[in-house]
């Protein structure tokens, strides 16, 4: 039961790159989520999904897209990478979902630095 | 829009007790977190309380609420070196459906 996994762990992009992260979850989780963390600020979520087949966008949607592709798999994808999208990626899950107090499930994260 | 905030550093001695402050601005919060983070991990969840609590307690955690203040603490007793980490404070709400709101963290370091 490896919980969360996020890959790749590193990653420098060019600007105007394009990238996925990849995020699955073995604990039959409904719910999957985006965040990204940056200095001196908690975590800010990008995107989520409620259940499979469902996405929708969270507070910094900006520059991102999603796919649930079933229901153990989130990705979350930068089209035209910018250096303001330097940042380490959370991807996190849970059962129920945030508004019935839920446990979040977080994976190591993804460290990206686009130059 | 909702807020939460806390200080960035605290610095106690070994054995000594925490005490890590929060305060946040949804008056709606159902929900109030207290996450970790070590280095180089993800977010680990501490414990939580329901907003219609005062108090939790669980082993070396102690977690006040006082909603009419809108704050929230978190007391680690006996505190080791294994506690070093950032903390998190967060809030989500019926509301804000599956938002959650984090605030900026703290980072607690231990002196000898």
């Amino acid at each position: 039961n490896a919980g969360v996994t996020q890959t790749p762990k590193f990653q420098v992009l060019k600007t105007g790159q394009s990238m996925t992260l990849q995020c699955a979850q073995d604990m039959n989780h409904n719910s999957m989520y985006w965040y990204r963390q940056d200095p001196g600020m908690g975590l800010r979520l990008i995107y989520y999904s409620a259940s499979e087949g469902t996405t929708d966008k969270g507070e910094v949607p900006n520059g991102y897209n999603v796919s649930r592709l079933n229901k153990r798999e989130f990705s979350l994808r930068l089209e035209s990478a910018a250096p303001s999208q330097t940042s380490v990626y959370f991807c996190a899950s849970s059962d129920l979902g945030l508004a019935e107090g839920d446990t979040q499930y977080f994976g190591p994260g993804t460290r990206l630095t686009v130059l | 829009g909702e807020d939460v905030e806390q200080s960035l550093f605290l610095s106690v001695r070994e054995g000594d007790s925490s005490v890590i402050n929060c305060t946040y601005t949804d008056s709606s919060s159902t929900y109030l977190y207290w996450y970790k983070q070590e280095p180089g991990a993800g977010l680990q969840l501490l414990t939580y309380i329901f907003s219609n609590m005062d108090m939790k307690q669980d082993q070396r955690l102690t977690v006040l609420l006082n909603k009419k203040d809108k704050h929230l603490s978190l007391r680690i007793a006996d505190t080791q070196t294994g506690d070093s980490a950032i903390y998190f404070c967060a809030e989500s709400s019926y509301s804000s459906a599956s938002k959650i709101i984090f605030g900026s963290g703290t980072r607690l370091s231990i002196r000898p």
